[in-house]
């Protein structure tokens, strides 16, 4: 079984660019989430999917940044316009519903310069 | 404000000798606690976990320690080795919450 998949593995931007991070979940699970590690400190919750409705979405910074998960399959993180706090490695997790575990991407380094 | 707190961010122990970790939360309200590792360049991956209905968990060399009165998660590994090094993240959550609250990490060095 094919784990989470996050594309791209790093992006540097300027501040002011957009930029598109996207997931693919491992195939089966429902439950789609973002999170982000700024340097040096713990990862944080941006948001939960199920399939592709928005669940809790109760972590997401500002309104630069918007997730999407169409057809409930891939989601993608949009950073628009970026700022130099946008900064950090954004990870992708998934699991099926009722699955405790939460199953890791291995993340998309984003420095905004 | 932290609501999980490893306040050790390193550790070093030599190889064959136990390694411990540990995690205090502030919420009463959390009932299940995972245990993350992620090496450089990769993204966490799950070691053990234990719902609140228990104070231990085993999983080989790996053993989770609950201390609800406390509020205190411990990660003992036993006998360490070099393939552990990697920094470990205390996860936790709430009911049917499913988002998981991390710490800050603790970054361990098992010497051969």
């Amino acid at each position: 079984e094919a784990g989470v998949t996050q594309f791209p593995s790093h992006s540097v931007i300027e501040k002011g660019q957009t930029v598109t991070l996207r997931c693919d979940p491992i195939s089966g699970h429902d439950n789609l989430y973002w999170y982000r590690r700024v340097m040096g400190k713990e990862i944080k919750f941006l948001l939960h999917f199920v399939k592709e409705s928005k669940q809790d979405e109760s972590g997401m910074p500002n309104n630069r940044f918007l997730a999407e998960r169409t057809g409930g399959t891939y989601s993608t993180l949009k950073v628009q316009p970026a700022e130099l706090e946008d900064s950090g490695v954004y990870f992708c997790a998934s699991n099926r519903r009722g699955q405790e575990t939460q199953y890791f991407g291995p993340g998309t380094r984003l420095l905004v310069l | 404000d932290q609501q999980v707190k490893q306040n050790s961010p390193s550790l070093s122990v030599q190889e064959g000798r136990i390694s411990i970790l540990n995690c205090d939360y502030t919420n009463s309200m959390f009932d299940y606690f995972l245990w993350y590792k992620k090496y450089p360049a990769e993204g966490p991956t799950f070691l053990i976990s234990i719902s609140s209905i228990k104070d231990k968990n085993e999983d080989g060399r790996f053993t989770v320690f609950l201390n609800k009165s406390a509020k205190h998660l411990s990660l003992h590994i036993v006998p360490s080795q070099p393939g552990d090094s990697a920094v470990y993240f205390c996860a936790t959550r709430e009911g049917s919450n499913y988002k998981l609250t991390f710490g800050k990490g603790t970054l361990l060095t098992v010497n051969p």
